[in-house]
């Protein structure tokens, strides 16, 4: 298994630019997450997905998009990158059940500037 | 709503001392979920612990042992005779039964152990 995977591992990018950040995981979780990390202030989550087409904001959705059309696959969209984003960003995934909770698997991370 | 404290930014110990990281969080729920997670100068986060509300059981892991107390809202994490490869940074996390899987993270405490 290759566990929770994130393309690109470095990404400059110049204020109103674009770019679609990757995350799949091979473990057939139901949730996946978003969280983005930011020096003292740990990490923070952006947006979670419960299962294929459910998504939802967490903490700091402004400024990023979602979308899940598969189990295996959560990308992150930046429509319009603005140098607040830069930061190092986090998938991660879970199992989902009832009584929540579930350990969450990160992937190794996605260092994005903003210039 | 849930917060995770951290109130120790940076430790700094010599090799084979023993070593306390802090963590105290507030929740509102009666079930929740208690984690620690590593970051080691690699950048990647790995899973150390699990806990739920209802076990306050310490728990032991080789050199690390981890003390709940509910009557404290304190989850604390000892390393015994530490090594160089301890040197991390550490996350203590919460999760709430009625959110799912979402995770509050707290700052982090950074350690560093020197030969």
């Amino acid at each position: 298994n290759a566990g929770v995977t994130q393309t690109p591992k470095f990404q400059v990018l110049k204020t109103g630019q674009s770019m679609t950040l990757q995350c799949a995981q091979d473990m057939n979780h139901e949730y996946m997450s978003w969280y983005r990390q930011d020096p003292g202030m740990g990490l923070r989550l952006i947006h979670y997905s419960v299962g294929a087409g459910i998504t939802d904001q967490g903490e700091v959705p402004n400024g990023y998009n979602v979308s899940r059309s598969t189990t295996e696959d959560f990308p992150l969209r930046l429509l319009s990158a603005a140098p607040s984003q830069t930061s190092v960003y986090f998938c991660a995934s879970s199992y989902l059940t009832s009584g929540g909770g579930e350990t969450q698997y990160f992937g190794p991370g996605t260092r994005l500037l903003v210039l | 709503a849930q917060k995770v404290t951290q109130a120790q930014t940076e430790i700094s110990v010599v090799e084979k001392e023993d070593v306390t990281l802090d963590c105290v969080y507030e929740t509102r729920d009666t079930t929740y979920y208690l984690f620690w997670y590593k970051q080691p100068p690699s950048g990647e986060l790995v899973f150390l612990i699990r806990r739920n509300s209802f076990d306050e059981q310490n728990e032991i892991s080789g050199r690390y042992s981890w003390n709940f107390q509910k009557s404290t809202s304190s989850f604390n994490f000892t390393i015994t005779a530490s090594q160089v490869v301890d040197s991390a940074v550490y996350f203590c996390a919460l999760s709430e039964a009625n959110a799912g899987n979402m995770l509050t993270f707290g700052g982090g405490t950074r350690l560093m152990v020197k030969p």
